[in-house]
């Protein structure tokens, strides 16, 4: 069975720029959760998605946005893009966005903004 | 809403010798607590999780976790180190019943001592 899937794996984007990054869940799976991962740090929560609406949020600014299509795969979006957005950016899916359903990451994507 | 304190970023062992690594987290529901593990250049993945049934938890790897309501703890231990458990470990509380914000600890980074 496939995992989570994301694209692009590598990114390279200029200050003031946009991005858009993608996120397959695994099949079966309705929650998609997105985090940003800064270099020796844990991954930060950004939102959490389910059934194509937003669940949660966590303390980003405006400029980052999400959301969820039909077939459940995702898109997180950033606008304006600051040096301090380079990081590892994860996905991670499961069953629900409640209940004791652990998540499943995938590969991440890495976005360098210069 | 819920926090999660990993107690030492970096701890250190040798091979064969038992492994502690400390997380205290505060919720204002019931919670459900997981330990992931991230291998250099490698994606995130479960040890094990607490979703309020047995205190015990035994995950892969030879690794367990002990829920403490009364101290707010889940600490994360294994009776004897490898040198492949060299890695970084997170906690990562939610909240069992309720959409909320999925948070990540930190990190503890094990060193395996030959």
């Amino acid at each position: 069975d496939a995992g989570v899937t994301q694209s692009p794996t590598h990114l390279i984007k200029t200050r003031g720029q946009h991005v858009t990054l993608r996120c397959s869940p695994i099949s079966g799976h309705k929650s998609v959760s997105w985090y940003q991962q800064v270099l020796g740090q844990g991954p930060q929560f950004i939102f959490q998605y389910y059934e194509k609406e937003e669940r949660g949020r966590g303390n980003f600014p405006d400029r980052f946005s999400a959301r969820q299509f039909p077939n459940y795969s995702s898109e997180l979006n950033v606008n304006a893009l600051l040096l301090g957005d380079s990081a590892l950016y994860l996905c991670a899916s499961r069953i629900n966005s409640i209940g004791p359903y652990e998540q499943y990451f995938g590969p991440g994507t890495r976005l360098t903004v210069t | 809403a819920q926090s999660v304190t990993q107690l030492d970023s970096h701890v250190s062992v040798s091979e064969g010798t038992p492994v502690l690594l400390r997380c205290n987290y505060s919720s204002s529901y019931s919670p459900s607590l997981f330990w992931y593990v991230q291998h250099p250049n490698k994606g995130l993945q479960l040890l094990l999780k607490y979703t309020s049934a047995a205190t015990l938890v035994k995950g892969i790897n030879g690794f367990e976790a002990e829920f403490k309501k009364s101290e707010t703890s889940f600490h994360l231990t294994k009776p004897s180190a490898h040198m492949s458990d060299a890695a970084e470990y997170f906690c990562v509380v939610s909240a069992l019943n309720r959409d909320d914000k999925i948070i990540f600890g930190k990190g503890t980074r094990l060193h395996i001592l030959p």
